[in-house]
């Protein structure tokens, strides 16, 4: 069990930039999720997969943001036309389905946007 | 709409005693209830969980209980360690069909004292 591994760990870009981050779940795990978290709250569900279906997106999630996970494997998280207020931490998670919410947490991406 | 409330942003406790987290939610629909544990610079990491069922789980020096009349859980830690020292989110997660995440408070800071 190698753990949820995310990738980078950290990002700084400037505002209108694209970014794209990484997670490779825990391989046997078929829900993975992402949550975004900044300063003083608790993470903020974004989105998660089962396999490879996108099964529920955020009101959060506005249009700049897309996310995928081809094969049911790895995922990534794309932010287009960054803005400051996107500034964060954005963690991934994996799941085996049917465990009551024993989500495994990678070590996130700190994303700042200058 | 803050589904899971932590009120108290910080705890300081001294080595030895009992530490005590607080968690309110609203929604009744809940089906199991998380304590996470998190470091600075790392992903959550799950620490105790209890199904809506029930109304106390032990493990170790943790232990959770559930009043849901009062739609209220707690996590004891009994005896408090340096080690402890940690921010810890309460979660409560749902099977209803696909909508099946985490919704987390917002933390409470638990400084155990030497």
């Amino acid at each position: 069990d190698t753990g949820v591994s995310q990738d980078p760990r950290h990002k700084i870009t400037k505002r209108g930039q694209n970014v794209t981050f990484r997670c490779d779940p825990i391989s046997e795990h078929n829900r993975l999720y992402w949550y975004r978290q900044t300063l003083g709250q608790g993470p903020e569900f974004l989105t998660y997969f089962q396999n490879e279906a996108q099964l529920e997106k955020s009101r959060l999630l506005s249009d700049r943001f897309s996310a995928e996970r081809p094969k049911g494997s790895f995922s990534t998280l794309e932010i287009q036309r960054t803005e400051q207020g996107d500034s964060a931490m954005y963690l991934c998670a994996s799941s085996l389905r049917g465990r009551g919410g024993k989500l495994f947490f990678g070590s996130g991406t700190q994303l700042s946007v200058l | 709409d803050q589904q899971v409330k932590q009120n108290s942003p910080s705890l300081s406790v001294q080595e030895g005693r009992i530490s005590i987290l607080n968690c309110d939610y609203t929604n009744s629909m809940f089906d199991y209830f998380l304590w996470y544990k998190k470091y600075p610079a790392e992903g959550p990491t799950f620490l105790i969980s209890i199904s809506s069922i029930k109304d106390k789980n032990e493990d170790g020096r943790f232990t959770v209980f559930l009043n849901k009349s009062a739609k209220h859980l707690s996590l004891h830690i009994v005896p408090s360690q340096p080690g402890d020292s940690a921010v810890y989110f309460c979660a409560a997660f749902s099977f209803t069909g696909t909508a099946s995440k985490l919704t987390f408070g917002t933390g409470t800071r638990l400084q155990v004292t030497l």
